[in-house]
This record gives C-alpha cells, structure tokens and sequence, in this order.
C-alpha cells in the first residue's frame, strides 16, 4: 500500500502568514490521485482539494495544491483565524485508500 | 445540503457485534459509492472499507476482511456496517462518507463526511 508522510507534524505559525505543507508517497501517486482534508476538533474532515490542485466547491481561493508523482504540497496563502486546524492528506489512486498523519497548523 | 448522519455506535465487549447506520439526504443517494473511515482517539484516518452505488461490489481493508460487511439500502438513502469479531484496535469514531463517483477507485475521492459515531471496544 502507499505511505503518505506528512510534513511537518506541527506547523505553528500567526494569521496573515504562508503556510506550506508537504505530503511525501512512498510510491507514484496514480493520475495525480490525491486529495487534502481540513479537520476541525470535534468536526468531520473537509475536502479542500482533490485532483491534487483541484478546489472543492466552497472552499477559498487562499487554499492551493500542487504537486505530482510522490510529493505534493498544500499552501494557505493567508492564515485566517479560522484555518487553524489540522491538514489531512490522501491518495485514492489505489487500493485501499491510504491518509498520511496530519499536519496540525496552530497558532504562535 | 449534504447530510450524513452516522448512528449505531456504543460500547461494546471484545468479541461482540455492533451494527452502524449512515442516513442520507440532500443528495442521490443510489449513484454514488460511499465508504465508512476511521479515527482512533488521538490518531490519523483510516479507510475501512467501500460499497459500490449500487451495491453490487464491495471493498475492504486488510485489517477488517472477514469480520466487517458493508452494505446499502437505496430505498431507505441508507448505509451501514455490520461489525463482528470486534477488537480493542477497532476503538474509534467511524465516518460515513460519500464518493465522488458510483465506484471505488477510477478516481473517486470522498466529498461529503457525517460527524461520525463512537464504537468503543473494551470489557
């Protein structure tokens, strides 16, 4: 199965700031099969991106994916007091469907 | 709106049966694939297992086969799964999710997630 490593585990980081977080495969992520959750505590995971650079619908234009093959990257522009949570990413391009650890952006 | 709305969870003893339930509304049901992923306390996702939008093909992870079934009831815009042979390692809150797509796989990601319920393995 593929293994998805995050980084970093911890981002911390004030509102206003770029956040950039990485989402490494242990193998070629097919057709460029991944996709990045937000998670809020006590909330279910949000899509933000799918298609690896795809925005879910309703999700702001701060939000950016990028990346192919094995390393793929989230970037939040512009912290917003309300991204502080914790990043998911997720390969779907084959089986079974694998998460890396998360990322979790707090507050400096 | 999108609504899934997980039901079922409980504590239960190593060794027993628990049956969860995933209503849907705001949405086609029948079409679409849906999957049920988990969260143990303080850990990442896991995917546990996928049902086809009709129901006819069936897909689960390793550390689930033979003890867990998934499967659907289109009439009812439910989804559910029956879990047998439970195990302290299946603690955790359960996340009913709908595909993209009417398969598993082909490239359908999961777009919309319940709020999840708890199974809590433990004698």
């Amino acid at each position: 199965e593929i293994v998805l490593t995050q980084s970093p585990g911890t981002l911390s980081l004030s509102p206003g700031e770029r956040a950039t977080l990485s989402c490494r495969a242990s193998q070629s992520v097919s057709s460029r099969y991944l996709a990045w959750y937000q998670q809020k505590p006590g909330q279910a995971p949000r899509l933000l991106i799918y298609g690896a650079s795809s925005r879910a619908t309703g999700i702001p234009d701060r939000f950016s994916g990028s990346g192919s093959g094995t390393d793929f990257t989230l970037t939040i522009s512009r912290l917003e007091p309300e991204d502080f949570a914790v990043y998911h990413c997720q390969q779907y391009g084959d089986s079974p469907r694998t998460f890396g650890q998360g990322t979790k952006v707090v507050i400096k | 709106e999108v609504q899934l709305v997980e039901s079922g969870g409980g504590l239960v003893q190593p060794g027993g049966s628990l049956r969860l339930s995933c209503a849907a509304s705001g949405i086609t049901f029948s079409p679409y694939a849906m999957s049920w992923v988990r969260q143990a306390p303080g850990k990442g996702l896991e995917w546990v297992s996928a049902i086809s939008g009709s129901g006819g093909t069936t897909y689960y992870a390793d550390s689930v086969k033979g003890r867990f079934t998934i499967s659907r009831d289109n009439s009812k815009n439910t989804l559910y799964l029956q879990m047998n042979s439970l195990r302290a390692e299946d603690t955790a809150l359960y996340y009913c999710a709908k595909d993209s797509g009417w398969y598993y796989g082909s490239g359908s990601y999961m777009d919309y997630w319940g709020q999840g319920t708890l199974v809590t393995v433990s004698s």
